[in-house]
């Protein structure tokens, strides 16, 4: 367990409004990542963080953002969101490279945009 | 781009009897492998990993076999209990490309007593 904690767990909002997911972390761990699962699919990588200030993009980066300004804190921005992005939202932690069986996830954060 | 991904959506046996779920890789860069449960409404639980420079490695009534040659992952669950039901993933971790962890899409397992 690495402590992550994802917030808020659950948001209904408004198309067209901004929303901040965000994933807080205690065991001050390296790489840092968001996905976003949807129904029946499997996990797709949006953006993830290889130290403070420090991200790439993932396979489905469009519409969304992402800052680490800090190692606990990685946070998601949805800078306008949209009916296609209700899902459920994935945080992950990776101490350091070279280790697969130290990935920790959270618990999710469920997301409708209406 | 590079993916991972899994032959069988569903996967359904009688408690007892031995599971196996396999996976296909595209990635032949990739470092490590790794099984995931996820069990309803929760987040990816770690079940086994293997480096790409194995074949096989076993946990307690896991076992995951890797053939790097037609780039395939396995996952073999011995005597299947009702509480292995969930959707189980694989995936990979590319050292060389920031750590990424790319998912495949997924097989439910589901157990019958």
């Amino acid at each position: 367990d690495a402590g992550i904690t994802q917030s808020p767990r659950h948001k209904v909002t408004e198309t067209g409004t901004p929303v901040t997911l965000r994933c807080h972390q205690t065991e001050n761990h390296r790489y840092m990542y968001w996905y976003r699962q949807d129904p029946g699919h499997g996990l797709r990588l949006i953006h993830y963080s290889y130290g403070v200030k420090d991200t790439d993009k993932g396979e489905v980066s469009d519409g969304y953002s992402v800052s680490r300004s800090k190692t606990e804190d990685f946070l998601l921005t949805l800078e306008s969101a949209t009916s296609s992005q209700t899902s459920v939202y994935f945080c992950a932690t990776l101490p350091r490279a070279g280790t697969g069986n130290t990935i920790y996830f959270g618990e999710g954060s469920w997301l409708t945009v209406v | 781009g590079e993916s991972v991904g899994l032959h069988l959506p569903t996967l359904s046996v009688q408690e007892g009897d031995n599971s196996i779920i396999n996976c296909a890789y595209s990635n032949s860069a990739s470092d490590y492998f790794i099984w995931y449960k996820q069990e309803s409404g929760k987040g990816p639980q770690f079940i086994i990993d293997i480096r790409s420079n194995m074949d096989k490695r076993q946990g307690q009534r896991v076992t995951v076999l890797l053939n790097k040659t037609v780039k395939h992952l396995s996952l073999q669950i011995a005597a299947t209990q009702p509480g292995d039901s969930a959707v189980y993933f694989c995936a990979e971790i590319d050292n060389n490309a920031g750590n990424m962890l790319t998912f495949g899409g997924g097989t439910r397992l589901m157990v019958k007593p």
